[in-house]
């Protein structure tokens, strides 16, 4: 049981340039989400899914778009990237239950920068 | 809109002292709260969380919350700190989507120091 996972750890764009974050988690979570954390900020939602075909906006999701396929994968696409993306992003997923405890597990992270 | 404040941007602590971090929420209803700690260069890790009932929470590392209504305030403490405890710590705001699946808003975060 990996959990959630992400790749790229690091990467390093210029301006202009498009990339796909990826996120898998083998959980069977039906919720997954997208955060980026930057200093003196903590975490804010980009985008998030509560399944397969379903996504929404979060707190600030210019730049970023989304697509949910399948239950396992969420990536995260910068389509055209700016140096104000550069942040750390994090993937997180958990449970869609009707009670009880709906803990958040979030991946390593990936680091990006834009030059 | 719910948002979380954590007064402390930075504490130091003796190893072996107790701890207490801040945490302030505004949210309207009945909030989900929760407690993460990030190690350097590391991903977040849950240390508890409420969700209704007792409003002292147990979690993991030794760690409990206590949440006061009247207060808007959700504090985390842990009666002796340990030197692996050194990390970052934020506290959240989870506003429900459907289920028990819930946005968080995260607060800015305090950096723990553990001295020796």
């Amino acid at each position: 049981n990996a959990g959630v996972t992400q790749t790229p750890k690091f990467q390093v764009l210029k301006t202009g340039q498009s990339m796909t974050l990826q996120c898998a988690q083998d959980m069977n979570h039906e919720y997954m989400s997208w955060y980026r954390q930057d200093p003196g900020m903590g975490l804010r939602l980009i985008h998030y899914s509560v399944g397969a075909g379903i996504t929404d906006q979060g707190e600030v999701p210019n730049g970023y778009n989304v697509s949910r396929s399948t239950t396992e994968d969420f990536p995260l696409r910068l389509l055209s990237a700016a140096p104000s993306q550069t942040s750390v992003y994090f993937c997180a997923s958990s449970y869609l239950r009707t009670s009880g405890s709906n803990t958040q597990y979030f991946g390593p992270g990936t680091r990006l920068t834009v030059l | 809109a719910q948002s979380v404040t954590q007064p402390d941007i930075h504490i130091t602590v003796s190893e072996g002292a107790s701890l207490e971090l801040r945490c302030n929420y505004s949210y309207g209803a009945t909030p989900y709260l929760f407690w993460y700690v990030q190690s350097p260069g590391q991903g977040l890790q849950l240390l508890l969380k409420y969700f209704s009932g007792d409003t002292l929470v147990q979690g993991i590392k030794g760690f409990e919350a206590e949440f006061k209504r009247s207060q808007s305030s959700f504090n985390l403490r842990k009666p002796s700190v340990h030197w692996s405890d050194a990390a970052e710590y934020f506290c959240a705001v989870g506003l429900p989507i459907t289920g028990t699946a819930s946005k968080l808003t995260f607060g800015t975060g305090t950096r723990l120091q553990v001295t020796l």
